[in-house]
């Protein structure tokens, strides 16, 4: 088990450039999440996938923010027309999904940095 | 006011000190309490998960739970400059809440040798 791994790690981009990021989870993990981490503060949770159904948004995640996991395996995380704003760093968790004692394992996370 | 609220510090205590860090959350759905340890520029990392008031003890580290109090703890026995990084207390209703985390700011921990 390799755990989870996100690319790129670090990304630096221009106002209004899209970037995409991509998650692979825990083999056999069928539930994947996106936080977003900004400096001096904790983890903030964006969406969760369900293998490949996207159960839940939070209103942090903006019109501007897409989230796909097709096939229930990896996961793609789409910012359009980035903001100052969104520089963050982007972290991925997966679990087993089980009703008690599930665990989320995180990723090294996808640093971004508008400019 | 959040949900979850923890000292941000930083803590700097001497090596081989009892370091006792702390969490008070608002939210009574809350069931599943997590520390995770991150150092810096990396992603969180699980050190301990506890369901339920009472304590449990892994190694080096207890956490603590007070569900009528809404307040948890971890305690670092012995600690190593290793340990220094950011813990983060962690938290999720359950299933039926998509155990979603709910995240403490994080309190930066400094073990000088």
């Amino acid at each position: 088990d390799t755990g989870v791994s996100q690319d790129p790690r670090h990304k630096i981009t221009k106002r209004g450039q899209n970037v995409t990021f991509r998650c692979d989870p825990i083999s056999e993990h069928n539930r994947l999440y996106w936080y977003r981490q900004t400096l001096g503060q904790g983890p903030e949770f964006l969406t969760y996938f369900q293998n490949e159904a996207q159960l839940e948004k939070s209103r942090l995640l903006s019109d501007r923010f897409s989230a796909e996991r097709p096939k229930g395996s990896f996961s793609t995380l789409e910012i359009q027309r980035t903001e100052q704003g969104d520089s963050a760093m982007y972290l991925c968790a997966s679990s087993l999904g089980r009703a008690l004692g599930d665990t989320q394992y995180f990723g090294p996370g996808t640093r971004l940095t508008v400019l | 006011q959040k949900e979850v609220e923890q000292d941000p510090g930083p803590l700097s205590v001497p090596e081989g000190a009892i370091v006792s860090l702390n969490c008070t959350y608002s939210n009574s759905a809350f069931q599943y309490f997590m520390w995770y340890r991150q150092y810096s520029r990396k992603g969180p990392e699980l050190l301990m998960y506890t369901y339920s008031s009472g304590n449990k003890e892994d190694g080096r580290f207890t956490a603590q739970v007070d569900k009528s109090s809404k307040y948890i703890s971890l305690f670092i026995r012995d600690s190593q400059p290793s340990d220094s990084a950011t813990y983060l207390c962690a938290m999720s209703g359950g299933l039926e809440y998509g155990n979603k985390l709910v995240f403490g700011a994080g309190t930066i921990l400094r073990v000088k040798s």
